[in-house]
């Protein structure tokens, strides 16, 4: 079993549809990074969760420590937003532990 | 644009060749960690320096070397290439070792032949 599973693999929504991305992961964490991987390469760091909830623009982020789960949303989702979207918590010897990536595509 | 740069973007080398990637900090962030993405994977840690003290380590052999300079700007050192070390190269630089944002460079594409 891996130590982070994400889902759903791949996502194809529609232009305006709210996305949610879950993360469950198996290891204790102390913090928890969501990532954003655009074909190319670049990664881009959404947020840094230890706890609770944050947010920005249309992007909020949640974590729930007891239970080891992460969610991350979109609101009004628009074609730019399509990426791969990496759910990493960070282990004790301070490395990403990265999950497989949701490949979310949003069509017009 | 996330104040990390990473050089050269691009590169082809041949079988059994060194190689240096080399990765310039965001301006006060002191601990900077290096990946290997495979084609079609996720990435994978190399190695993370704080200070320029190397205090974690993946699961990669020894002829992957890094160092960290006094202004915590940071090279990953690759001897002996072999084919399977094709791949997009990631440093990320943050402030401390733990609980902090980390910040991205857009990586360096090596190719072994």
């Amino acid at each position: 079993k891996n130590e982070v599973e994400q889902s759903p693999q791949n996502l194809t929504a529609q232009e305006g549809e709210f996305i949610t991305i879950n993360c469950s992961y198996s290891v204790g964490i102390s913090a928890l990074h969501w990532l954003q991987q655009h074909p190319g390469g670049g990664i881009v760091s959404l947020f840094m969760l230890s706890s609770g909830k944050k947010k920005h623009g249309r992007l909020i982020a949640t974590i729930n420590i007891q239970e080891k789960h992460s969610s991350l949303h979109i609101t009004a989702s628009h074609p730019r937003d399509s990426a791969v979207y990496i759910c990493a918590p960070r282990g004790s010897n301070y490395q990403l532990i990265w999950g497989a990536g949701t490949k979310l595509i949003i069509k017009p | 644009e996330t104040g990390v740069t990473q050089s050269p973007t691009h590169l082809i080398k041949t079988r059994g060749q060194q190689v240096t990637l080399r990765c310039s900090s965001q301006s006060g962030h002191n601990t900077v960690s290096w990946y290997q993405q495979a084609l079609g994977q996720g990435p994978q840690f190399i190695f993370q320096y704080y200070r320029e003290e190397e205090n974690g380590r993946g699961n990669f052999p020894p002829r992957f070397s890094g160092l960290q300079f006094p202004n915590y700007s940071s090279e990953l050192n690759v001897n002996a290439l072999e084919l399977d070390d094709s791949a997009l190269y990631l440093c990320a630089s943050s402030f401390g070792q733990a609980n902090t944002e980390a910040f991205f460079g857009q990586g360096t594409r090596l190719t072994v032949v």
